[in-house]
């Protein structure tokens, strides 16, 4: 069964600063990746999604994250941290198991604040 | 394009009572999820449809909790009768295809308190 770990519960920035948000994820199969943003009292929104093309995937607002197996992590960055940034933020991970047999399963998330 | 909408945004019930939950998905999505999200948590898969045909209820706690998608587009989730544990956020979700790499939309959520 695939799982994701997102270290850090809560992180901090100042605004203008660069943004890191660590995601490490477990799979016996080449995984497929996602980040999703959610604001409070709303529903999760795509940030970018990692399928096997590139390595190095962008997304909507700036943010982007890179997929090393190495390290089976799937960090997301942004260089400069706006306070409309601040929301929490979830890694999921899924594999392609053929056909519709498939779960996508999520981090606990990472809360991200940006200070003025 | 509308997004995945549900109702009520709020519930709150006394334990022992029945809840429902309601969703509608964004138009042409085929397959729609369930998910429940507690408090601190990412989302847990509930239950999966494809069209009308539910193909993943293997989290569902049966016991309590129903679902159903007539007509391959709203979907409701029952919970009877609803417990202090049940109290989270559940989320309905869409994608346009079933498969694992297709984007999930989710709706704003249901927040249900247990008393």
């Amino acid at each position: 069964a695939q799982s994701v770990t997102q270290l850090g519960s809560h992180v901090s920035v100042s605004e203008g600063a660069l943004v890191l948000l660590r995601c490490n994820y477990s799979s016996s199969v080449p995984p497929y990746l996602f980040w999703y943003v959610q604001y409070p009292n709303q529903g999760l929104q795509l940030l970018l999604k990692y399928t096997s093309a590139a390595t190095l995937v962008k997304g909507i607002n700036g943010f982007e994250a890179e997929f090393k197996k190495s390290e089976t992590s799937f960090h997301l960055t942004k260089p400069s941290a706006h306070m409309s940034d601040a929301a929490e933020y979830f890694c999921a991970v899924t594999v392609n198991s053929g056909g519709s047999n498939y779960k996508l399963t999520f981090g606990k998330g990472t809360l991200l604040t940006v200070n003025p | 394009e509308a997004g995945v909408v549900q109702s009520p945004r709020y519930k709150i019930i006394e334990k022992k009572q029945p809840v429902a939950f309601w969703c509608n998905p964004i138009s042409g999505h085929n397959t729609l999820y369930w998910y429940l999200q507690n408090l601190g948590q990412g989302p847990e898969l509930l239950i999966r449809y494809e069209n009308e045909e539910a193909v993943d209820d293997s989290q569902l706690p049966k016991d309590r909790f129903s679902a159903e998608r007539l007509k391959g587009v709203d979907s409701t989730l029952k919970i009877q009768p609803a417990e202090l544990g049940d109290s989270a956020v559940y989320l309905c979700a869409s994608s346009r295809g079933g498969t694992s790499t297709d984007t999930q939309y989710f709706g704003p959520g249901t927040r249900l308190t247990v008393l």
